[in-house]
Parts: C-alpha cells; sequence; structure tokens
C-alpha cells in the first residue's frame, strides 16, 4: 500500500491578511529556485521564480525572497484570498542536475485562508 | 501558453493489468518530461526524466522494467505502469519544461496528475 502520509507543516491566515510561507533549501550550489501552488487532487501550478543572483522578486500579489546565507527562501502573498488556499511547494534546482534541470521539491506548507 | 494535458485523470484496474497515462504539451514543445509520483500529503518524487528520442533515465528505486517511459515526439510523453498491483495505487504527475526563448528552460509545467487505483 501507500507509505502513510506525513503531517504538511500548516498556515492558516484570515483572509485579506498577508501570507508568508518558509521554505529551507539544502543545495547551496542551487541555482534556481521556484515556488509552486498545488490545490487538491491537481498538478502543481507555476507562481515564481527567481534566480540565485537574486535576493528579491516581485509578482503579482506575491513576493519571493531569497536568502543564501542561510539557505532560505520564503514567499509572501499580499492580501491572501479564499482562492489562496493550497500547498504550496518550493523547489531549487542544482547545479549537479546539469542540463536536465531536474526540480528538488521541498516538503510543502498547507495554506488555509479563514472567512 | 505552456499547458500541458494529462490523460486520464483517473483510472481504476484490477492488478495485473497495465495502463498508460499520457502526458501531452499542448502550446509548446517540450524537450524533456518529467514523471513524478506523489503519496497523500507528501512532496513530489521523481520517477524518471525523458528527452525526446532518447530512452528515460530514471531514479534510484524505480524500476524501468515496471515504469515504462515513451518520449517519441516533442508533444508527447507516456508512462505505462506494467502489470500493476495495489502498491503502484497513487497519484501520478508528469511535468514538462521547454526551450529557452519559447518557455523558459529552467520552468516545468505540471498536467493535472493521475489517480491510481488498483484492485
Amino acid at each position: 500500500g501507500e507509505s502513510v502520509g506525513l503531517h504538511l507543516p500548516t498556515l492558516s491566515v484570515q483572509e485579506g491578511d498577508n501570507s508568508i510561507i518558509n521554505c529551507a533549501y539544502s543545495n547551496s550550489a542551487s541555482d534556481y529556485f521556484i515556488w509552486y501552488k498545488q490545490e487538491s487532487g491537481k498538478g502543481p501550478q507555476f507562481i515564481i521564480d527567481i534566480r540565485s543572483n537574486m535576493d528579491k522578486r516581485q509578482g503579482q500579489r506575491v513576493t519571493v525572497l531569497l536568502n543564501k546565507t542561510v539557505k532560505h527562501l520564503s514567499l509572501q502573498i499580499a492580501a491572501t484570498q479564499p482562492g489562496d488556499s493550497a500547498v504550496y511547494f518550493c523547489a531549487e534546482i542544482p547545479l549537479s542536475s546539469g542540463s536536465a534541470r531536474q526540480l528538488t521539491f521541498g516538503s510543502g506548507t498547507q495554506l488555509t485562508v479563514l472567512p | 501558453g505552456a499547458v500541458v494535458s494529462q490523460h486520464p485523470s483517473r483510472v481504476i484496474c484490477k492488478s495485473g493489468t497495465s495502463v498508460k497515462i499520457e502526458c501531452r504539451s499542448l502550446d509548446f514543445q517540450a524537450t524533456t518530461m518529467f514523471w513524478y509520483r506523489q503519496f497523500p500529503k507528501q512532496s513530489l518524487m521523481l520517477m524518471a526524466t525523458s528527452n525526446e528520442g532518447s530512452k528515460a533515465t530514471y531514479e534510484q528505486g524505480v524500476e524501468k522494467d515496471k515504469f515504462l517511459i515513451n518520449h517519441a515526439s516533442l508533444t508527447l510523453s507516456t508512462l505505462t505502469v506494467t502489470s500493476a498491483h495495489p502498491e503502484d495505487s497513487s497519484f501520478y504527475i508528469c511535468s514538462a519544461s521547454g526551450l529557452a526563448g519559447a518557455v523558459a528552460k529552467n520552468i516545468q509545467y505540471f498536467g493535472a496528475g493521475t489517480r491510481l487505483s488498483v484492485l
């Protein structure tokens, strides 16, 4: 049978508040990072990306911050809406992946937006 | 743009049968496609990387004779789960990445996933 599921880290926020989702990555040689959103029963959806030579990048209602010193990535969602409820994964591309550019996914965070 | 279609979305089969899952990039040419497996409340686990026209590269612990991958064109990859057993029941997801200039080469775009249940 399938493996016993692990408990995902969870974050609950009130609708309209800002959300901050954190991710610690493992490979100091990773040169590219992506945040994905996965709704229940669906595939991951690209949100925003950032290269390792940057420390901040903004999109529509979202901002990604990268701190290479402590190998930490965060996703900030402004004015969180009910439709933002989902599991959020950070992913990194280690240089060792070569031309295949394979992603290594973090464990994910379940975001729940409260009415 | 960058739409990936995965079919079927759900399949229920008897133990011992084979199941084929298709992954298509609809509006871009995918030089590389990836197949993942995901258990409930867990992250995505990469099974294999597939380049068009060549053999897939499987991750450690993934049986290549069990999970047959074909990437015959720049828009289609298939995963066949051969002689499926209940322990193969899972959520299988494909992704595709394209050429720089058309679609950012680092970004993988994902299909909607296939829920496989083996009885």
